[in-house]
C-alpha cells in the first residue's frame, strides 16, 4: 500500500537551520513534492525531486533518496515568516500518475 | 497572472442546507481537483476531473458532487452539509502529464451551523 510519514511538529530558532524529514512507501514512485502552507491558507509549491540528490532553491533545499524512500526539506537562515506547515507529497507511477498523496504536514514554529 | 481562484473564501451554511463552492483557473490545465482539509490533517482528495472525465475517490460520500462545465470552471456541491463537513476545501489544478506539480487555489473555509 501507500504510506507517507513526517513529524507532526518542530520548533527552531530564527536564523538557524532546520531539517524536516519525510518517509514514504509506494510500489511505484514518480516524484516527491514539498509544499508550504500557512495557517488558513492554501499550500504553495516549494520544491520537486524526481532523481536522487539535493535540489537547492535559495534558502530552501530538498533532498531525495529513492532507494530509502526518504526525503528532507532543509530551511536555512530561518525567518519568522517561515512558521507554517510543510507538506510532503509523492506522485505514483502508472495510471493516474498525476495525482499526489500528501502527508499530514509538519508544523514548524520559528521562535526569536 | 495565471492562477487558481476560489469563491467564496468563507462560506457559512446551515445544517442540511445545500451549498456550492466554485473554482476557476486561467492556467489551462487538464486536471482539476477538489480536496477537503481539516485542521492538522493532510488534504483529502474528494474527486478530480481529467478534462471531462470525472474520477471519484472510493471513500468520498455521496453527499459531495462535482461539475466541470468547461476547462476553466469546476464546482463542488454539498447536498446536505453536516457538522462533520466543516473544513477547508481546496481546489487544485495540474497539467496532467507527469513532471508537473499541482497548483492550489486559496481555499474556501466552510462553516456549518
Amino acid at each position: 500500500g501507500q504510506n507517507i510519514d513526517q513529524p507532526t511538529e518542530m520548533t527552531a530558532t530564527e536564523g538557524a537551520i532546520v531539517q524536516i524529514n519525510c518517509t514514504y512507501q509506494t510500489s511505484g514512485f514518480n516524484g516527491l513534492f514539498w509544499y508550504q502552507q500557512h495557517a488558513g491558507e492554501a499550500p504553495t509549491f516549494l520544491s520537486y525531486n524526481v532523481l536522487d540528490g539535493l535540489e537547492e532553491k535559495g534558502r530552501f533545499s530538498s533532498f531525495l533518496s529513492r532507494s530509502k524512500g526518504y526525503s528532507y526539506l532543509l530551511l536555512k537562515e530561518l525567518q519568522m515568516k517561515d512558521s507554517a506547515s510543510y507538506l510532503c507529497a509523492f506522485r505514483d507511477s502508472g495510471a493516474g500518475s498525476y495525482q499526489l498523496t500528501f502527508g499530514k504536514g509538519t508544523k514548524l514554529s520559528v521562535i526569536p | 497572472d495565471a492562477m487558481v481562484i476560489q469563491n467564496p473564501r468563507y462560506q457559512v451554511t446551515q445544517f442540511g442546507k445545500p451549498v456550492t463552492l466554485s473554482c476557476s483557473q486561467t492556467l489551462n490545465h487538464n486536471v482539476m481537483y477538489w480536496y477537503q482539509q481539516k485542521s492538522s490533517q493532510a488534504p483529502k482528495l474528494l474527486f478530480h476531473y481529467y478534462d471531462k472525465d470525472f474520477n471519484n475517490e472510493a471513500d468520498t460520500p455521496d453527499n459531495f458532487q462535482s461539475r466541470r462545465p468547461n476547462t476553466s470552471f469546476c464546482f463542488l456541491d454539498i447536498r446536505s452539509p453536516g457538522l462533520g463537513d466543516a473544513a477547508m476545501y481546496l481546489c487544485a489544478t495540474s497539467r496532467g502529464e507527469t513532471g508537473g506539480g499541482q497548483f492550489f487555489g486559496p481555499g474556501t473555509r466552510l462553516t456549518v451551523l
